[in-house]
């Protein structure tokens, strides 16, 4: 299948801060890139869909001027979570599909002290 | 919108066994059906999928299969390792759009 990074895999921040998340698509142009978020021993929460050079249509309930999602080319997206808080410690992962699929990124899990 | 319903929660297999994890969807649009397996701290990894002019697929110990009129599909893992124990999960969309994933399945494959 196709490859999908993300940067970085771990990030711990003070309450407060804002952080950015690396996805891209290795070998592949990614038409459309998704944005989730996991909790434990949960599913996966669909935050976001980006398509690139157009900006992102968020999921209700999902903040949109907290978590800045930039689609800047077809290999990457960028996911800022701004003033971050305790409450947004969570595994954040990222998907890229160029056709049908869907192939996700190894996730980053965001601690905020 | 989509709902997928996914069972068991959890499922216990020995070695050697087979194990058939089973989910249902609501909406009838919906045609692309993959599923994928997710270890502990790691991104889901796209282990097989199905579309829905398919009613089965097979790939080495894995297989898929679809039955559309009631809205069901289900993953088959045949000969189980313990390597195979991780969270599974089953997902729907029509076409292009974006996957609704079922709840897990947490398979422990013991030795």
């Amino acid at each position: 299948g196709a490859v999908v990074s993300q940067h970085p895999s771990w990030v711990i921040c003070k309450s407060g801060t804002s952080v950015k998340i690396e996805c891209r698509s290795l070998d592949f142009q990614a038409t459309t890139m998704f944005w989730y978020r996991q909790f434990p021993k949960q599913s996966l929460m669909l935050m976001a869909t980006s398509n690139e050079g157009s900006k992102a249509t968020y999921e209700q309930g999902v903040e949109k001027d907290k978590f800045l999602i930039n689609h800047a080319s077809l290999t990457l997206s960028t996911l800022t979570v701004t003033s971050a808080h305790p409450e947004d410690s969570s595994f954040y992962i990222c998907s890229a599909s160029g056709e049908i699929e869907q192939f996700f990124g190894p996730g980053t899990r965001l601690t905020v002290l | 919108g989509e709902n997928v319903e996914q069972h068991p929660s959890t499922l216990s297999v020995q070695e050697g066994d087979s194990a058939v994890i089973k989910c249902t969807y609501s909406d009838s649009a919906s045609n692309y059906f993959p599923w994928y397996k997710q270890e502990l701290g790691k991104g889901p990894q796209l282990i097989i999928d199905i579309r829905s002019n398919v009613g089965e697929k097979k790939d080495q110990r894995i297989a898929v299969t679809l039955n559309k009129t009631a809205k069901h599909f289900s993953l088959h893992i045949t000969e189980t390792q313990p390597e195979d124990s991780a969270v599974y999960f089953c997902a729907a969309s029509k076409g292009y759009s974006t996957l609704t994933f079922g709840k897990g399945t947490m398979l422990l494959v013991s030795p």
